[in-house]
């Protein structure tokens, strides 16, 4: 399993500018989440997809952040424009609900770096 | 509500000694309970969980979690510690009774810093 897969892993970009971080979960998944992580504030749940459908983006910052999932296999978490207290990590994450041995377990991938000067 | 809290911000340990990293929670209904662990410039690595059975569960890496109802914990552990087991180790909580159609609410905990001093 190729598990979740995140680009780019790593991003340095001017203030002002546009930020589309990439995400392909694990096929067959059924809920996808973005997650930032930062030293101050740890780790927060953004905006979290079911069936390609956002159930929650209350945890998104404001309204600079958007987030889209078109298909099962494909979301995007866009910064316009981005500002330096942007810089974080940013996972994204995904998870089968249901039974199982791999049921309701989140898998994450290995994040997006940014950094905003 | 839920939530969940891990008292250490650093646990320090000599390497070969056992470990325990804390964990305690808070729900309205049944928990699923969840370990990960996360190693510098990485992801969160999932390490072990419990959702009903036995409450002693064993996951990845020697590492190994009880789930006691009664005190509300979770405490993971791992009888000998290993350098290469200092990281980040992030306890989560997720309440079984918010788990209608479509809600997925995971609380995670800020995390306890473990250190394996060789």
């Amino acid at each position: 399993d190729a598990g979740v897969i995140q680009s780019p892993r790593h991003e340095v970009t001017e203030m002002g500018q546009e930020v589309t971080l990439r995400c392909k979960p694990i096929s067959g998944h059924d809920y996808l989440f973005w997650y930032r992580q930062t030293m101050m504030r740890g780790l927060e749940l953004l905006i979290y997809f079911n069936n390609n459908v956002p159930i929650d983006d209350s945890g998104m910052p404001e309204d600079r952040f958007s987030a889209k999932m078109p298909n099962a296999s494909f979301s995007t978490l866009k910064i316009q424009p981005s500002e330096p207290r942007d810089s974080a990590v940013y996972f994204c994450a995904s998870s089968l609900v249901g039974q199982g041995s791999s049921g309701n377990t989140i898998y994450f991938g290995e994040g997006s770096w940014l950094t905003v000067v | 509500a839920q939530s969940v809290a891990q008292p250490e911000d650093q646990v320090n340990v000599a390497e070969g000694n056992p470990l325990t990293v804390k964990c305690t929670y808070s729900v309205s209904g049944n928990p699923y309970l969840f370990w990960y662990v996360q190693y510098p410039n990485r992801g969160l690595q999932f390490l072990l969980k419990y959702i009903t059975g036995d409450n002693l569960v064993k996951g990845s890496y020697g590492f190994e979690a009880e789930f006691n109802k009664s005190q509300t914990s979770f405490h993971l552990k791992k009888p000998s510690a290993l350098v290469s087991d200092s990281a980040l180790y992030f306890c989560a909580v997720r309440d079984f009774a918010y788990s209608g159609a479509g809600s997925y609410q995971l609380t995670f905990g800020k995390g306890t810093k473990l250190s394996v001093i060789p």
